[in-house]
């Protein structure tokens, strides 16, 4: 059982469109993470959420934790190719080790000029 | 600026013939962690160390070994490398307050022949 379902999976559009990847779970995250790898590269921190309702921005991307802080979205504005990457998110269980990362199995992300 | 630093970034090695890869940080992190990553997938955890303490991944191999020698550097031995190993491998930190995001570093992709 995957703790973390991430979806889409794939996801392939053309510049200039709007895009929204999700993550959802039935636990409690004390905070979750938004990493963005791209190939040959590790995972690079893009936003950290720890609040229940929380909203972050980062130029064209927003980020929301839901209310309940067991899901949540990531939101790309005119996306352009500089975007493609493997989106992951990635949260610490709320009561569990706060050392260990529990992460999503990925969106891989490509977008096409 | 690199803060966490692996090397080598690839690593090519025979069916069998054991392996390291290393582990460096400027970080002056107390946690330290190897990923296991297959293609395009989300990475896998296979151990940590905070501080000297060694936590190992109940499903990681034994095959799968791991030194410390000081808060600077991580090492991942793999004794006897089989096809399946074939993987990026990555290394991670974070500070001893629980929920902060993991910095990684670039990887060390090895290829077994």
């Amino acid at each position: 059982t995957q703790l973390l379902e991430q979806s889409p999976q794939f996801l392939s559009i053309q510049e200039g469109e709007n895009l929204t990847v999700y993550c959802n779970s039935s636990s409690v995250f004390s905070s979750l993470q938004w990493y963005r790898q791209e190939p040959g590269e590790g995972p690079v921190l893009l936003v950290t959420v720890v609040t229940g309702g929380e909203v972050k921005k980062l130029k064209r991307l927003t980020f929301q934790f839901g209310d309940a802080r067991k899901d949540s979205s990531l939101h790309i504005t005119a996306a352009q190719p500089g975007d493609t990457g493997l989106y992951l998110c990635a949260g610490a269980v709320s009561g569990g080790s706060n050392y260990k990362l529990t992460f999503g199995k990925g969106t891989l992300l490509t977008v096409n000029p | 600026d690199a803060m966490v630093i692996q090397n080598p970034r690839y690593q090519v090695t025979q069916f069998g013939k054991p392996v390291t890869l290393s582990c460096s940080q400027t970080l002056n992190h107390n946690v330290m962690y190897w990923y296991q990553q297959k293609s395009s997938q989300a990475p896998k955890l296979l151990f940590h160390y905070y501080d000297k303490d060694f936590n190992n991944e109940a499903d990681t191999p034994d095959n799968f070994q791991s030194r410390r020698p000081n808060t600077s550097f991580c090492f991942l031995d793999i004794r006897s490398p089989g096809l399946g190993d074939a993987a990026m491998y990555l290394c991670a930190t974070s500070s001893r307050v629980g929920g902060q995001p993991q910095h990684f570093g670039d990887g060390t992709r090895l290829s077994i022949l």
